[in-house]
């Protein structure tokens, strides 16, 4: 059965540090990987997606992770991070045959001034 | 811009009542999704529905029950409120092709007394 594993529940860094937050799945086929951003209050919003190709994807605002098939993982990463990215960050994969994803228990990123 | 949409921000009921949560997408899809946010056990799902008429149950479908009569809308029931079902629920949507990603709601944060 498919797995999600957010490592950290709650990553605090100092505003411009870098920050990597991680994430494992457990899975024997091919899998799509999202990362998704809820702010306070708010609905999931799609923050960066891997289907196939590149194993680096980035958004627009940043962010990137990179798909490596070995570790099975997908850890999303930013260079220099702002107050406004604190929120909580989940990810979720997929399968091919299922519309289902499963997704982690979150990571909740708080940038202190 | 797709937008799904939650017919409550916030709502309040009480033990035993039936209690009806709506959500409506704007986009054509085919897929729609109810899931349970809890701190600490990330999104689990309660149902999902490929189609108009046809629902799949999720991980925790228990107490719960749903209907799509439309394809824009799909709404989550449930029978006999119970303070245990005291969650924030979000309503997502996606087209019915792999690797799709799914767009939620802003959620429904429900209180059960």
């Amino acid at each position: 059965a498919q797995s999600v594993t957010q490592l950290d529940s709650q990553v605090p860094v100092f505003e411009e540090a870098p920050v990597e937050l991680r994430c494992n799945y457990s899975s024997s086929v091919s899998v799509y990987l999202f990362w998704y951003v809820q702010y306070p209050n708010q609905g999931l919003q799609l923050l960066l997606k891997y289907l196939s190709g590149s194993t680096l994807v980035e958004s627009i605002n940043g962010f990137e992770a990179e798909f490596n098939k070995s570790q099975t993982s997908f850890h999303l990463r930013k260079p220099s991070v702002h107050i406004s990215d604190t929120a909580e960050y989940f990810c979720a994969v997929g399968t091919s045959g299922t519309y289902k994803y499963i997704f982690g228990t979150g990571t909740r990123l708080k940038v202190l001034a | 811009d797709v937008k799904v949409t939650q017919s409550s921000r916030y709502l309040v009921k009480r033990t035993g009542e039936k209690v009806f949560l709506e959500c409506v997408q704007d986009m054509d899809h085919e897929n729609m999704f109810w899931y349970r946010q809890d701190p600490g056990l990330g999104l689990r799902l309660i149902y999902f529905s490929y189609d108009v008429k046809m629902k799949e149950k999720g991980d925790i479908p228990e107490g719960y029950s749903v209907s799509r009569e439309k394809k824009e809308r799909f709404s989550l029931i449930l029978e006999s409120a119970s303070t245990n079902q005291t969650s924030m629920y979000l309503c997502a949507s996606s087209f019915r092709r792999q690797g799709q990603p799914q767009h939620f709601g802003d959620g429904t944060r429900l209180s059960i007394l």
